[in-house]
């Protein structure tokens, strides 16, 4: 199993352009997670899915996009790049019942200049 | 809003010494609080205490959860240049919904050990 991956591992944008990490999982996982950790930081949810079709915000949405249309994959879309979003992106997954362990991929480092 | 803050926030120790983080939370419906270690790449599970499981241990690193007080405390005894680390806390709880399955992340512990 690959786990969880995700692509680019590294991305520099100029401001106003739009890009979509990639992020996918083969253990099935029903939960699907998209983080944000700015320097010195710890972790701050972005949007997650607890199933195809299904997505929430989490607690900073604003700038961010996603869907889910499969169970595996889960991109993460950035429209309309600001400097403020200059940070590393991980995705994460859970089989969400019971257990609340979450598998991380490698992470995304973006730049916007 | 689920919160959860650790302490100290960096700590400097030498090859051997024991060290002790902290983590406090606040989080609607408690269901589970975990561990994780980050070296400059994704954070690695550690631990996952509940209800159920209020004590963990794996070689040198130990852990509690006092859920009384709302707090847990990671140690890592005789400390290796290996532990060198972000040591990330994270609790989980539920507010109703598709709310299941989310962690709130506290800020995280730098922790460098010195040869």
């Amino acid at each position: 199993n690959a786990g969880v991956t995700q692509t680019p591992k590294f991305r520099i944008l100029k401001i106003g352009q739009s890009m979509t990490l990639q992020c996918a999982q083969d253990m099935n996982h029903n939960y699907m997670y998209w983080y944000r950790q700015d320097p010195g930081m710890g972790l701050k949810l972005i949007y997650y899915s607890v199933g195809a079709g299904i997505t929430d915000k989490g607690e900073v949405p604003n700038g961010y996009n996603v869907s889910r249309s499969t169970t595996e994959d889960f991109p993460l879309r950035l429209e309309l790049a600001a400097p403020s979003q200059t940070s590393v992106y991980f995705c994460a997954s859970s089989s969400g019942t019971p257990s609340y362990e979450q598998y991380f991929g490698p992470g995304t480092r973006l730049t916007v200049t | 809003e689920d919160k959860v803050v650790q302490s100290p926030l960096s700590l400097v120790v030498h090859e051997g010494d024991t060290v002790t983080l902290n983590c406090s939370y606040e989080v609607t419906n408690f269901r589970s609080l975990l561990w994780y270690k980050q070296e400059k790449k994704a954070p690695t599970f550690l631990f996952m205490l509940t209800s159920s499981g209020i004590e963990k241990k794996s070689g040198r690193l130990s852990s509690i959860l006092d859920k009384k007080e709302l707090f847990s405390i990671l140690n890592i005894t005789a400390t290796q240049t290996g532990d060198s680390a972000i040591y990330l806390c994270a609790v989980g709880g539920w507010a109703g919904g598709t709310s299941y399955g989310k962690l709130t992340f506290g800020q995280g512990t730098i922790l460098t050990v010195h040869p």
